[in-house]
């Protein structure tokens, strides 16, 4: 069964300390990673696809990382609307419509 | 810009009730999608759909069905709502595959 974990479970950080989060998976032949911000109360919203390792996307203060094995979200000076729930999801080789998702990393920026 | 709508955000049913849960896109997306999203286990996919009237089961479509009647709604029933199904529900859309979905704002359903 494919499987994806995200780690840590909640991470605290100061305005302006940059740190990542981490996805590993146990997926082969990944067809994509995708990364999702969920905030209180709503819908997940689109970051990233990821296709192929060593594959990098950046947006603002995000960037995102792939391995053969993880996936890493760094965030860098992180600012209070930074905070949120951060998911991962893959798609395995055999499906054109379904994601496995990770339980998420919930980041909470202090000013 | 792209919208996601469901109906409720919050409900409260009893146990054994039928339970129905509207999502409407107003984005001619092809794919639409159910999911639960519980604590600790990410969001489940439980039924999608890739084409009006066609529908495919999920990794957890037990309890549940769908229906399309048209290509912006896709419905979720409950058909005899339990306790086990208190959960947040989240609705889809995506043009092709699973690229880039669109969720709406969530369901809190508890069934008491």
């Amino acid at each position: 069964e494919d499987q994806v974990t995200q780690s840590p479970e909640a991470l605290r950080l100061q305005e302006g300390e940059s740190s990542s989060l981490n996805c590993s998976y146990t997926v082969s032949g990944l067809r994509g990673l995708f990364w999702y911000r969920q905030d209180p109360g709503k819908g997940p919203e689109f970051l990233f696809t990821l296709y192929s390792a060593g594959e990098e996307k950046e947006k603002e203060r995000l960037k995102a990382t792939l391995t053969k094995k993880e996936s890493f979200l760094h965030i860098t000076a992180p600012k209070p609307e930074d905070s949120a729930t951060y998911l991962c999801a893959v798609q395995p080789p055999r499906s054109d419509y379904k994601l496995s998702f990770g339980a998420g990393t919930t980041v909470t920026v202090r000013a | 810009d792209v919208k996601v709508t469901q109906s409720s955000r919050y409900l409260v049913k009893r146990t054994g009730e039928k339970v129905f849960l509207e999502c409407v896109q107003d984005m001619d997306h092809e794919n639409m999608f159910w999911y639960r999203q519980d604590p600790g286990l990410g969001l489940r996919l439980i039924y999608f759909s890739y084409d009006v009237k066609m529908k495919e089961k999920g990794d957890i479509p037990e309890g549940y069905s769908v229906s399309r009647e048209k290509k912006e709604r896709f419905s979720l029933i409950l058909e005899s709502a339990s306790t086990n199904q208190t959960s947040m529900y989240l609705c889809a859309s995506s043009l092709s595959g699973i690229e880039t979905q669109y969720f709406g704002p969530g369901t809190r359903l508890l069934v008491l």
